[in-house]
C-alpha cells in the first residue's frame, strides 16, 4: 500500500486566498483525521471522520475551515480566506474501525505559508 | 478522560549510550498506549504500542517501551542510541472503554550526539 497520501507538500499563499488540502487514505481504513502541528501548540486534532461522515469538527479553530469526505478515498480540507496565523503543517492519518487498536497512519503532511 | 505528559521538552544523548523517552497518562479505564516517531519533515510513524501482557513491548528500529501500571507510565527506551535515532517523539494514550480517538503528548526531541 502507498500509505496515506497528501498533497500539495508545501502551498504557499497570501492572505485572503483560499486553500485547499488534499488527502487519500489508506484504503480499507474507515477513520480519517485532520491535525495541524505548530511549534506553539503542538499537535492539534481538527476534525475526524468514520465512514465519510464527520464526527467531531470541534477542533476547526473558526468557520472559515471546512473539511469533507465525499467518499471513502478522498478528503479535503479548505481554508477560506486565509491568514498568516493558518500557516503550519497540517497532517492527514487514517486508521482501521474500532475493534482495531487504533494506530494512527499519518501522510508526510502539507506545509502551508500564508504572506 | 484521557491525557499523556511527557515532562521533558528536549533529551540529549551521546551515541551508544542508552537512551529514556518519558511519558506517563491518564485513563478512566484500561489504556492502549503508543509510541510514534517524526524525522524532520516527515509525517509521524507509529514506533510500538501496548495492548495487554508482555509489560516489555518491543517495536521498530531497536526501540522498546515498558508499561508500568502502578506508575502510570510508558517511557520509550533503546540500549544504545544513534545518531539517526535523533527526532521527535510522540506518546499516545487511548482508553479502551472510552473514546476511539488518541489524545497525543506534545512530543519530546531528541537529540543524539555524535
Amino acid at each position: 500500500d502507498a500509505g496515506v497520501i497528501q498533497s500539495p507538500r508545501h502551498e504557499v499563499t497570501e492572505m485572503g486566498q483560499e486553500v485547499t488540502l488534499r488527502c487519500k487514505p489508506i484504503s480499507g481504513h474507515d477513520y480519517l483525521f485532520w491535525y495541524r502541528q505548530t511549534m506553539m501548540r503542538g499537535l492539534e486534532l481538527l476534525i475526524y471522520f468514520n465512514n465519510n461522515v464527520p464526527i467531531d469538527d470541534s477542533g476547526m479553530p473558526e468557520d472559515r475551515f471546512s473539511a469533507k469526505m465525499p467518499n471513502a478515498s478522498f478528503s479535503t480540507l479548505k481554508i477560506q480566506p486565509s491568514e498568516p496565523r493558518d500557516s503550519a503543517v497540517y497532517f492527514c492519518a487514517s486508521s482501521l474501525g474500532q475493534t482495531n487498536t487504533g494506530e494512527l497512519f499519518f501522510g508526510e503532511g502539507s506545509r502551508l505559508t500564508v504572506l | 478522560a484521557q491525557s499523556v505528559a511527557q515532562p521533558e521538552d528536549q533529551v540529549n544523548v551521546a551515541e551508544g549510550n542508552p537512551l529514556t523517552v518519558k511519558c506517563t497518562y491518564s485513563v478512566s479505564g484500561n489504556p492502549y498506549l503508543f509510541w510514534y516517531v517524526q524525522y524532520p519533515n516527515r509525517g509521524l510513524q507509529f514506533l510500538l504500542k501496548y495492548i495487554t501482557g508482555d509489560n516489555l513491548v518491543k517495536g521498530s528500529y531497536g526501540f522498546e517501551a515498558e508499561f508500568n501500571k502502578s506508575q502510570t507510565s510508558f517511557h520509550l527506551k533503546k540500549p544504545s542510541a544513534l545518531v539517526s535515532d535523533s527526532a521527535l517523539y510522540f506518546c499516545a494514550v487511548r482508553d479502551r472503554r472510552g473514546s476511539y480517538i488518541p489524545t497525543f503528548g506534545r512530543g519530546t526531541s531528541l537529540i543524539v550526539h555524535p
